[in-house]
């Protein structure tokens, strides 16, 4: 069966840098390209950013234009997402979630990533 | 961004009993290739989203036939034609027709 599994929560301070893994399984990972999702009080669920099937393709938010790289690992079937320049309002919980036309059938157990001085 | 309007935003509604959910999106959710790729998903506190229906109204396996999802161009539904007590969380409509994807504010379905 279809799993992410993403890694541990983090605790961060302000303009500190956050790397989070997603290691999928049950499937062919290079097949599907995996988006990250974010969940926060004050902005509900967000597109945070994605990277195609061939990991040279990535794009971002425009929120996090600068800070954010996605990047994958075929080797391991690992996707990581690293945000830079930590702000307190980037204190969320962050999925990992497989896209397929326009949806999200399977989404990691998500990550909580808090920010505080 | 195409902006996801949801209502209501609380929902609360006696067991066995209907609930319809309403979700309006800022520009027409049909894709160049003339799919609508509009989802809704339901999460519990502590736990991801699952989702329950793509493409307006295609159920995902193992979703119980009492939800139905419907709606066109920029207007969809989804509606429980009888609440259980399983159903109580917070749900979701997303749009993935136009880059980025968004998502509604939420409903959150409580009995």
């Amino acid at each position: 069966q279809v799993q992410l599994v993403q890694s541990g929560a983090e605790m961060k301070k302000p303009g500190a840098s956050v790397k989070i893994s997603c290691k999928a399984s049950g499937y062919s990972f290079t097949t599907y390209d995996m988006h990250w999702v974010r969940q926060t009080p004050g902005q509900g669920l967000e597109w945070v950013g994605r990277i195609g099937t061939s990991g040279d393709d990535t794009t971002y938010g425009q929120k996090f234009q600068g800070r954010l790289t996605v990047t994958r690992d075929s080797s391991t079937a690992t996707v990581y997402m690293e945000l830079s320049s930590l702000r307190s309002d980037d204190t969320g919980v962050y999925y990992c979630a497989r896209d397929r036309m326009g949806s999200y059938e399977y989404w990691g157990q998500g990550t909580l990533v808090t920010v505080s001085s | 961004d195409v902006v996801m309007t949801q209502s209501p935003l609380s929902l609360p509604v006696a067991l066995g009993q209907p609930a319809s959910i309403s979700c309006t999106s800022s520009q027409s959710l049909v894709h160049r290739n003339g799919n609508t790729y509009l989802n809704w998903f339901h999460q519990r506190p502590g736990h991801s989203p699952r989702r329950l229906i793509y493409e307006v109204s295609i159920r995902d396996s193992g979703v119980p036939d009492r939800f139905s999802g419907s709606g066109s161009g920029t207007d969809f539904t989804l509606k429980i034609n009888r609440v259980d007590a399983e159903d109580v969380g917070i749900y979701y409509c997303m749009q993935g027709s136009h880059w980025p994807y968004t998502f509604g504010q939420g409903t959150k379905l409580e009995i």
